[in-house]
């Protein structure tokens, strides 16, 4: 069964960089037309997705983030990673990694972990 | 505010059948497959329909989904009182080469 496990700080200070990493186990991340996903979720609110990788190293960006954020990915540690630069409150939230077909929603999610962002 | 339109809210009473609806456009639900997920408080999205009308293993036949053009629906029948969550629709959007989620229903049994 396909786990993905979230894992970085749960504080991160306005203006820094939020840098997460998710580790997938029970499946490989090189499976081909699989893309690995980083989605956040504001206290209350509903999801919003921030980009996507492919084992290759292929990535796609929200544009409204897109000028804040890394994906990266390590298949030799079955790891992809996010970073986001130059927080604020606003980016206060749970984020989730997850899984997705070429071209669909999420069928797999890790289990979110709450960032917040604070001095 | 999110791409795919869903209510705010939904409640139906014990036993009763209860739809929610989703609605996109031509680069998402037009043209893509929709999924529902089931989110209990704390807890991750977990999810109920893939491919419009497909229920992962262990998902009661109570749920069920359906598409028509741009628009979809979850509707669940025989309502229980565990059905109590926020649900949410999604699909993948060929404008944004990403998934795109509704902003969530709140469903109450009364």
């Amino acid at each position: 069964q396909l786990q993905l496990q979230e894992s970085g700080p749960g504080l991160v200070k306005p203006s820094e960089t939020l840098s997460l990493t998710c580790t997938v186990s029970g499946g490989s991340i090189s499976t081909d037309n699989y893309y690995w996903q980083w989605i956040r979720q504001p206290p209350g609110k509903g999801l919003e997705w921030i980009g996507s990788i492919y084992f290759s190293g292929s990535t796609y960006y929200n544009p409204s983030l897109e000028s804040r954020v890394t994906i990266s990915v390590d298949t030799s540690k079955n790891q992809f990673s996010l970073k986001l630069s130059s927080v604020t409150a606003a980016d206060t939230a749970v984020y989730y990694c997850a899984r997705c077909y070429v071209a669909a929603a999420p069928t797999y999610w890790g289990q979110g972990t709450l960032i917040t962002v604070s001095s | 505010q999110s791409v795919l339109s869903q209510p705010p809210s939904a409640s139906g009473t014990p036993g009763q059948r209860v739809t929610i609806s989703c609605s996109g456009s031509s680069s998402n639900i037009g043209s893509k497959y929709v999924y529902w997920y089931q989110q209990l408080p704390g807890t991750a999205p977990k999810l109920l329909i893939y491919t419009n009308n497909q229920r992962p293993a262990g998902v009661p036949d109570r749920f069920s989904g359906s598409k028509s053009g741009t628009s979809a629906s979850l509707a669940i029948s025989g309502l229980r009182s565990e059905d109590e969550a926020d649900y949410y629709c999604a699909a993948w959007d060929d404008s944004l080469s990403g998934p795109v989620f509704g902003g969530g229903t709140k469903l109450t049994v009364l």
